[in-house]
């Protein structure tokens, strides 16, 4: 079946630093990726569309310039959080539109984000 | 304002009940999908309703799809402690398939 990877589970910032998440397709080649953001016992907030080759879709009310995304590949989108604050810290969690499958998305294990 | 409602938000019951939680929207859904997640992990799909009116089974979980596909709802019969945690309806807004949105979640406890 179709398996997304999702790289980092866990990271820790210092504020003022950029982390980068990758989110691969293993074994299918993935046109469209979406990001999502949780809070602890919340729903997922879709951030953004990202198409390869193209620029990334924002949600409304998500800064573009906080939360970068990357399309370069058919298999790797990456969201790098630049200048991390505190309030950045969350859940990040990726998936991948695979309309072959069952469920025609695949979703990356999540990443937890930590600003110190 | 959230795309997809459900409801609860939260709840709690003993082991053996029976419960149903709601997922509405005031936009038609081309299909919707029902998720449990634990936490720290990924969603993990259970099913996927398609045609309006559809109801799927899958043991003691039953879902329907609305007339309209606006609206969804599971019900779990005889719940078990192994039932508990985060349950979220999502699906693609008409049919457009960029766009994956999840409901605002039902955090479901079955106390043994």
């Amino acid at each position: 079946g179709a398996v997304v990877s999702q790289h980092p589970s866990r990271v820790i910032c210092k504020s003022g630093t950029s982390v980068k998440i990758e989110c691969r397709s293993l074994d299918f080649q993935a046109t469209t990726m979406f990001w999502y953001r949780q809070f602890p016992k919340k729903s997922l907030m879709l951030m953004a569309t990202s198409n390869e080759g193209s620029k990334a879709t924002y949600e409304q009310g998500v800064e573009k310039d906080k939360f970068l995304i990357n399309h370069a590949s058919l298999t790797l989108s990456t969201l790098t959080v630049t200048s991390a604050h505190p309030e950045d810290s969350s859940f990040y969690i990726c998936s991948a539109r695979e309309p072959r499958t069952r469920s025609g998305y695949t979703f990356g294990s999540g990443t937890r984000l930590t600003v110190v | 304002t959230q795309l997809l409602e459900q409801s609860p938000q939260f709840l709690s019951i003993q082991e053996g009940e029976n419960l149903t939680v709601y997922c509405n929207s005031s936009s038609v859904f081309s299909s919707l999908q029902w998720y449990r997640q634990e936490p720290g992990e990924g969603p993990v799909l259970l099913v996927t309703v398609v045609t309006g009116g559809e109801v799927k089974k899958l043991k003691r979980l039953t879902f329907q799809f609305g007339d309209a596909r606006k609206d969804s709802s599971l019900h779990i019969t005889a719940a078990q402690p192994g039932d508990t945690g985060l349950y979220l309806c999502a699906g693609p807004p008409g049919y457009n398939f960029n766009k994956f949105y999840f409901g605002s979640g039902t955090k479901l406890n079955v106390k043994p």
